[in-house]
């Protein structure tokens, strides 16, 4: 099944401690998205790729940053997080910017 | 800027009874309007799309550019219609992302 799977689904870092998550798909598509989602709140934004062209939202922290190494493949590192980034972290990907977004099942954040 | 209203959190009705979810957006120019759903242990996942004017799992929502709203509606709700509902909005520039409203849980009794 063509899909988009996130990894570990499950994160639990340190305060300041630098973490990686991971997305990666098997639908071929040209975007990628990164949304953070905490709770009660709606996903919000980060940062998309368009092929290899990184598009970065106005607000997002410079403490997140993001990297497509191929098609299939797209990471969201957090260098320094703080109590306030635990969140749910969603990626989506899409053929083009217009059509429907496909997303994956999310990571869960916790810093302690 | 573009912003998206979702103003229930929860909506809780019966079995067969009608369902509205509300959602009004602000956007300067004409958007093109999305429901997301959620159920339990499951990804978010398109509903429908306002330029598609099709009924998904007996679910409409019609474009009310005078009112700016978006909102969902289904005459007869099911017990697994129960998830979180999503509006979202994309405005019409090429580069234009998704902004989402905060979610309204639907949940149907029996």
């Amino acid at each position: 099944d063509a899909m988009v799977i996130q990894n570990p689904r499950y994160q639990v870092t340190q305060f300041g401690k630098p973490v990686t998550l991971s997305c990666s798909q098997t639908l071929n598509h040209n975007v990628m998205y990164w949304y953070q989602q905490k709770s009660s709140q709606a996903p919000k934004l980060l940062f998309h790729y368009y092929d290899k062209d990184f598009n970065n939202e106005a607000d997002t922290p410079d403490n997140f940053q993001s990297r497509r190494p191929n098609t299939s493949f797209c990471f969201l590192d957090i260098r320094s997080p703080g109590l306030g980034d635990a969140a749910m972290y969603l990626c989506a990907t899409s053929r083009e910017r217009s059509y429907e977004q496909y997303f994956g099942p999310g990571t869960r954040l916790t810093v302690t | 800027a573009q912003r998206v209203t979702q103003p229930e959190k929860l909506l809780s009705v019966f079995k067969g009874a009608p369902v509205e979810l509300k959602c009004n957006y602000s956007y300067s120019g004409s958007p093109e309007l999305f429901w997301y759903v959620q159920y339990s242990r499951q990804r978010l996942q398109l509903l429908l799309r306002h330029i598609s004017r099709e009924s998904i799992k007996g679910f409409t929502a019609d474009l009310n550019k005078g009112e700016t709203s978006f909102h969902l509606k289904k005459p007869f709700a099911q017990e697994e219609d129960s998830a979180m509902y999503y509006c979202a909005l994309r405005g019409n520039s090429g580069y234009s992302t998704l902004t989402f409203g905060k979610g309204t849980m639907l949940l149907v009794s029996p």
